[in-house]
C-alpha cells in the first residue's frame, strides 16, 4: 500500500543534543509537510516542500530545520532540543486537492 | 485569518448511539475539508475528504456533510462502537493560503460498551 511512513516511532534524546527525524512516501506526493503536536493540541505546521521549494512558517523557532534530498524523503533536524520540543511530529503529504496523508508519527521526549 | 472551531470538545455516548459531531469555519474560500481520527498516541488516519463542489461523503458508518455558504460540517457516526473511541479533527484546505491546511481542536470521543 503506497503510504507515508515514519522511523522512529519514538525518539529519546538528551536536552541540547542534536535529533533528526525521518519520513518517506510511497505517493509520490509533490508537498511534504513536518507538524508539531503538543498533548491536547491540534497540530501546528513547521515548513512544508512544495517539490524543492522549502516553506517555513513564520514561528517556527531557527532550532528546526528540514531537508527533502528527493521526492521520497524528507526530515526533520532538531539542533538543540529543549525540554518545551517534547512533543508528536507528524509527517504529510499531498498533491493537488486530494487531501492529505498522514504518518504514524514520531514521539520525541526529551531528557 | 481561517479559523475552525469543533464543537463539542468531548463526548460520551452509550455503545449503539448515532452522534453528530460539529466543525464550523469562519471562511469559506477552501478546496475541500477533510475529516481525520486521531488515537491517542498516534498519527491522523483521514475518514473523508469532501471537495468544495460536494455535499456529502459516505464511508460505511460514517456521513460527512458540507454547507460551504454557511461554514460548516458535520461528521455523523451511526451505530456508534466502543471502537470509534478516537480524537476526531477536522481540517480545511484553504485556498488564499498556499497548500496549507487549518486543524479545528478536535472532538474527544467515548463510547461506552
Amino acid at each position: 500500500d503506497a503510504m507515508v511512513i515514519q522511523n522512529p516511532r519514538y525518539q529519546v534524546t538528551q536536552f541540547g543534543k542534536p535529533v533528526t527525524l525521518s519520513c518517506s512516501q510511497t505517493l509520490n506526493h509533490n508537498v511534504m509537510y513536518w507538524y508539531q503536536q503538543k498533548s491536547s493540541q491540534a497540530p501546528k505546521l513547521l515548513f512544508h516542500y512544495y517539490d524543492k521549494d522549502f516553506n517555513n512558517e513564520a514561528d517556527t523557532p531557527d532550532n528546526f530545520q528540514s531537508r527533502r534530498p528527493n521526492t521520497s524523503f524528507c526530515f526533520l533536524d532538531i539542533r538543540s532540543p529543549g525540554l518545551g520540543d517534547a512533543a508528536m511530529y507528524l509527517c504529510a503529504t499531498s498533491a493537488g486537492f486530494y487531501g492529505y496523508t498522514f504518518g504514524s508519527g514520531t514521539r520525541l521526549t526529551v531528557v | 485569518k481561517q479559523e475552525v472551531t469543533q464543537i463539542p470538545a468531548a463526548l460520551s455516548v452509550p455503545e449503539g448511539e448515532n452522534l453528530v459531531l460539529n466543525c464550523s469555519f469562519t471562511d469559506s474560500a477552501i478546496y475541500n475539508l477533510q475529516w481525520f481520527r486521531q488515537d491517542p498516541g498516534k498519527g491522523l488516519t483521514s475518514l473523508l475528504l469532501i471537495q468544495s463542489s460536494q455535499r456529502e461523503q459516505t464511508s460505511g458508518r460514517l456521513n460527512a456533510s458540507l454547507d460551504k455558504s454557511s461554514g460548516r460540517s458535520t461528521l455523523y457516526i451511526a451505530a456508534s462502537q466502543p471502537g470509534d473511541s478516537a480524537t476526531y479533527l477536522c481540517a480545511v484546505h484553504n485556498n488564499n493560503a498556499g497548500n496549507m491546511l487549518t486543524f479545528g481542536g478536535g472532538t474527544r470521543l467515548m463510547v461506552k460498551p
